[in-house]
């Protein structure tokens, strides 16, 4: 069985700061883990993904997360945030012996930019 | 883009009627995922298929069932809507062997009055 928890389901910070989402994973297994950002009344789009190799992966819009297995998280963080970035982001996990390569997903945390 | 729509993309029924939502793929992918999305509870798979007339239970599949008799097409019925299944519903495909990544149509809101 696996499990994502995202802590904060609403983050707000200020337009040019740190943008810090967090993301805790439960895997029996080593897992497959992704971020993805809704944007209001549309569908999930992908941010960035970890499979293997390397630890720190790099996404679109300037987003970047470190998959930390000591500690269970993929944590996805962004230098500065624009007014852009208000959206909602989903972290999910897929377990890499997982035969129909089921996502399982967190909460959602809405991201929310101040001028 | 992964070439994935749905239909209808809004839908207001009433309870206790049938209902069948649809997704369309134009790349020939294997595997394809129904979701529904609820504030909270992020993204919970009903249902998914592994080819044609091949499916399997997710997550949250009570009084779900879908059909898939050809590639491109995936059904997901509610055979007595409820109250409960009002919802944003997402169709998702994986794009093959190697990647693990899904990706998402633009969504189904249905409300079951």
């Amino acid at each position: 069985a696996q499990s994502v928890t995202q802590l904060g389901s609403h983050v707000s910070v200020s337009e040019g700061a740190l943008v810090l989402l967090r993301c805790n994973y439960s895997s029996s297994v080593p897992p497959y883990l992704f971020w993805y950002v809704q944007y209001p009344n549309q569908g999930l789009q992908l941010l960035l993904k970890y499979t293997t190799g390397a630890t720190l992966v790099k996404g679109i819009n300037g987003f970047e997360a470190e998959f930390k297995k000591s500690e269970t998280s993929f944590h996805l963080t962004k230098p500065s945030a624009h007014m852009s970035d208000a959206a909602e982001y989903f972290c999910a996990v897929s377990a890499q012996n997982n035969a129909g390569n089921m996502l399982t997903f967190g909460g959602g945390t809405r991201l929310m930019v101040k001028p | 883009d992964a070439g994935i729509t749905q239909s209808p993309r809004h839908k207001v029924t009433e309870t206790g009627t049938p209902v069948t939502l649809r997704c369309h793929q134009t790349e020939n992918h294997r595997y394809m995922y129904w979701y529904r999305q609820d504030p909270g509870h992020g993204l919970r798979l009903i249902h998914y298929s592994y080819g044609v007339k091949d499916t399997d239970k997710g997550e949250v599949s009570d009084g779900y069932s879908v059909s898939r008799s050809k590639t491109e097409d995936f059904l997901l019925t509610l055979e007595s809507a409820t109250s409960s299944q009002t919802s944003v519903y997402f169709c998702a495909i994986r794009t093959g062997t190697g990647t693990y990544e899904q990706y998402f149509g633009p969504g189904t809101r249905l409300t079951v009055t």
